[in-house]
C-alpha cells in the first residue's frame, strides 16, 4: 500500500535554503506533487514531477526525485518569512480515481 | 483565475445530526475529490467521483457517508449521523481529464466541529 513520511518541522533563517525531504513507498507512483498549506487554508499546489524525471526547477523551487531510494526533495531557495507553512508532498497514481497520497507534513518556520 | 469554492467555512452540529458540505468545482472539470484532514493529522482521501459515479473510496468512507452532483455546478459530501470523530477539515479536490499532471486542485476547506 501507499505510505508517505516526512520529516515533522524544519527550521531556516531568512535568505537560507530550505530542503524538504519526503520518502514514499508505491513505485508504481506516475506524479509526485508539493503542496502548501498556509495557517487556516487550504492547500496550494506547488509544484509536480512526473516520476520519471530526476529534477525540476521553477523560479525558487527544485524539485529532486530519486526513485531508486524513493526519495523526493524540495529545496526553496532565499526562504522568506512568507515561506513559513506546512509543506505536503503528495503522490498519485494514474488509473482509477488518481487519489493523492499525502505525507505528514513539514512544518517550515523562517526566522529572522 | 478559476477556483474550487466551499460553503460554509465552519460547521458547528451535534452529534448524530445529518451535515451537508458543499462544493463548487472549477467548471470544466471531471473529476471530483473529497479529502479530509483531522488536526494535526495527513489530509487523507475519502472519495473520488467521475461521470457521476464513485470511481473510489477509503475505508473511512461508510455508509454514513454520500456524495451527490445534483446540479452540475455542486459537489456535495453529506455525513448522515455526525460522531465526534467526525470532527475535521474537509476539502474538495478538482481536476480536468487531460490537465498537467492530472493536477488536483482545492478549495479552501469546511472546519467541521461535531459536539
Amino acid at each position: 500500500g501507499e505510505d508517505v513520511e516526512q520529516s515533522l518541522f524544519l527550521s531556516v533563517r531568512e535568505g537560507d535554503s530550505s530542503v524538504i525531504n519526503c520518502t514514499y513507498t508505491d513505485s508504481s507512483s506516475t506524479y509526485l506533487y508539493w503542496y502548501k498549506q498556509e495557517p487556516g487554508a487550504g492547500l496550494q499546489l506547488l509544484t509536480y514531477i512526473f516520476s520519471n524525471m530526476d529534477m525540476k526547477q521553477d523560479q525558487r523551487l527544485t524539485v529532486l526525485l530519486n526513485k531508486k531510494d524513493k526519495h523526493l526533495s524540495l529545496r526553496i531557495a532565499d526562504t522568506q518569512t512568507g515561506d513559513s507553512a506546512i509543506y505536503f508532498c503528495a503522490e498519485s497514481i494514474t488509473g482509477g480515481g488518481n487519489k493523492l497520497t499525502f505525507g505528514t507534513g513539514t512544518q517550515l518556520k523562517v526566522e529572522l | 483565475e478559476p477556483e474550487v469554492t466551499q460553503t460554509p467555512s465552519h460547521q458547528v452540529t451535534q452529534m448524530g445530526q445529518e451535515v451537508i458540505l458543499r462544493c463548487v468545482p472549477i467548471s470544466n472539470h471531471l473529476y471530483f475529490y473529497w479529502y479530509r484532514q483531522i488536526l494535526g493529522q495527513k489530509v487523507e482521501f475519502l472519495v473520488s467521483f467521475y461521470n457521476n459515479e464513485i470511481s473510489e473510496k477509503s475505508e473511512i468512507f461508510d455508509d454514513q457517508f454520500s456524495v451527490e452532483r445534483p446540479d452540475g455546478s455542486n459537489f456535495t459530501l453529506k455525513i448522515r449521523s455526525t460522531k465526534l470523530e467526525d470532527s475535521a477539515m474537509y476539502f474538495c479536490a478538482s481536476r480536468t481529464m487531460t490537465g498537467p499532471a492530472e493536477t488536483q486542485y482545492f478549495g479552501p476547506g469546511t472546519r467541521l466541529l461535531v459536539l
